[in-house]
């Protein structure tokens, strides 16, 4: 079965850096687009970045454009999110998403998110 | 930027009764939209896309219709596991997907 396992929350200064990971498993990962979707604590979703099957295309919420990039390693089957310049807004649970295929642009698969928590 | 604006915040309802959930799109998004379905400490999980296609392993007690700017996600007949938070978000003209704010659907 789609098992995505995200990891590398944790707290960290205002101002710093982070990486995200998401490990997935039980499906054809290059097939797939992938996506970051967040939740700031007692709040709803936020799109925040995905990426094409292959990698050939990226795109970010306009909040975290040029602090946030979306990669990912299809020989890994692993998808990742480098968080920069971290505010206190970015306080959140990030979670890993798949794609129906490509790029549809909705969410069929979720991980169980990790929670990057940003101190002053 | 499309937003999407869902109603009511939240609603009150008795487990075996109906319930009604609204969204709206600032613009037309076709029949590109999917609805989520999120309990506390949990992740969303997907019911509906396309606007009326429940997702594998949804029962039948939930069902979306619309097009265009306005959608329903009804359920049926509430069971005590239908009690939490639901999302509809839209994929027809992005970058950015935009979600609604969500319905929180309680126990009367």
């Amino acid at each position: 079965q789609v098992q995505l396992v995200e990891s590398g929350g944790g707290v960290v200064q205002s101002g710093r850096s982070l990486r995200l990971s998401c490990a997935a498993s039980g499906f054809t990962f290059s097939s797939h687009g992938m996506y970051w979707v967040r939740q700031a604590p007692g709040k709803g979703l936020e799109w925040v970045a995905g990426i094409w099957y292959d990698g050939s295309n990226k795109n970010y919420a306009d909040s975290v454009k040029g602090r946030f990039t979306i990669s990912r390693d299809n020989s890994e089957n692993t998808l990742y999110l480098e968080m920069n310049s971290l505010r206190a807004e970015d306080t959140a649970v990030y979670y890993c998403a798949r794609d129906r295929s490509s790029g549809w642009g909705y969410f069929q698969h979720w991980g169980q998110g990790t929670l990057v928590t940003v101190s002053a | 930027e499309i937003v999407m604006t869902q109603s009511p915040a939240t609603l009150s309802v008795s487990p075996g009764e109906r319930a009604t959930l609204s969204c709206r799109a600032s613009q037309s998004v076709s029949s590109n939209l999917a609805w989520y379905q999120q309990k506390p400490g949990q992740a969303p999980r997907l019911l509906i896309s396309g606007a009326s296609t429940r997702a594998t392993g949804i029962p039948a007690r939930f069902s979306g219709s619309g097009s265009g700017t306005e959608f329903t996600l009804t359920i049926s007949s509430l069971q005590s596991e239908d009690f939490a938070v639901y999302y509809c978000q839209q994929y027809d003209d992005w970058p950015p997907l935009t979600f609604g704010g969500g319905t929180k659907v309680e126990i009367k």
